[in-house]
């Protein structure tokens, strides 16, 4: 079946840090790959996505590069911000299932 | 704002108890999500409706149930709660059925069973 592994948090970084979050997949066929946030007592929200192998999906500072050779799609952002705190999740759609299979979720702090 | 509303936004309940919880979705879409996110579960896909009609079933509870009205608006009904039912139940909506379709979330409804 489909499934999401996402590195364990909490991260926790100063501002202006280089932020990474792993995150691996095992799907069926060819996945669509999603990152979703979760800002404190809101419910989640799209990030960024990528459909098709090599896709780079990007926002608001956040990217993630879809790769299918290692079955990864890592959430980098350059220069972290206080505003980013939040709870990242990584998911999938596949195998003709439009159901996204999520991971546990990352919590992210940052510092000032 | 998603434009997705729940109410209530928190709902304490004893054991036993039944609830209902509601979901309008944003304007235009057909397609409705219900989630559990508990501390210990992550986030798990209840059920799915699309234009009135059950569509995909996950790892719902047989005491529990949803539907989704002529308006689209969808209840989720919780029955002989538990203290493990306690947790924030999300919906969701998104325009179709597509496996690249966005969901939008609303803010969820967070259930306390004492």
């Amino acid at each position: 079946g489909n499934s999401v592994t996402q590195m364990e948090g909490p991260v926790t970084l100063s501002e202006e840090a280089f932020l990474t979050i792993n995150c691996t997949y095992t799907a069926t066929g060819y996945p669509s790959l999603f990152w979703y946030v979760q800002y404190p007592g809101e419910g989640l929200q799209l990030l960024l996505k990528a459909t098709k192998a090599d896709d780079k999906g990007s926002n608001k500072g956040f990217e993630a590069t879809y790769r299918k050779e290692t079955t990864s799609f890592h959430l980098e952002k350059g220069s972290v911000q206080v505003s980013d705190s939040a709870v990242y999740f990584c998911a999938l759609s596949a195998g003709g299932s439009y159901i996204p299979t999520f991971g546990r979720g990352t919590s992210l702090i940052v510092h000032p | 704002d998603s434009g997705v509303t729940q109410t209530p936004k928190h709902l304490i309940t004893a054991t036993g108890q039944r609830v209902t919880l509601r979901c309008s979705p944003r304007s235009g879409d057909l397609s409705v999500y219900w989630y559990q996110q508990s501390l210990d579960q992550g986030l798990q896909f209840l059920i799915q409706y699309y234009n009135g009609e059950e569509r995909a079933k996950g790892n719902i509870l047989e005491r529990f149930s949803a539907q989704q009205f002529p308006d689209l608006h969808s209840e989720l009904n919780l029955s002989s709660l538990e203290l493990g039912d306690s947790a924030l139940y999300f919906c969701a909506s998104s325009v179709a059925l597509g496996v690249n379709d966005e969901q939008f979330f609303g803010p969820g409804t967070r259930l306390t069973v004492l």
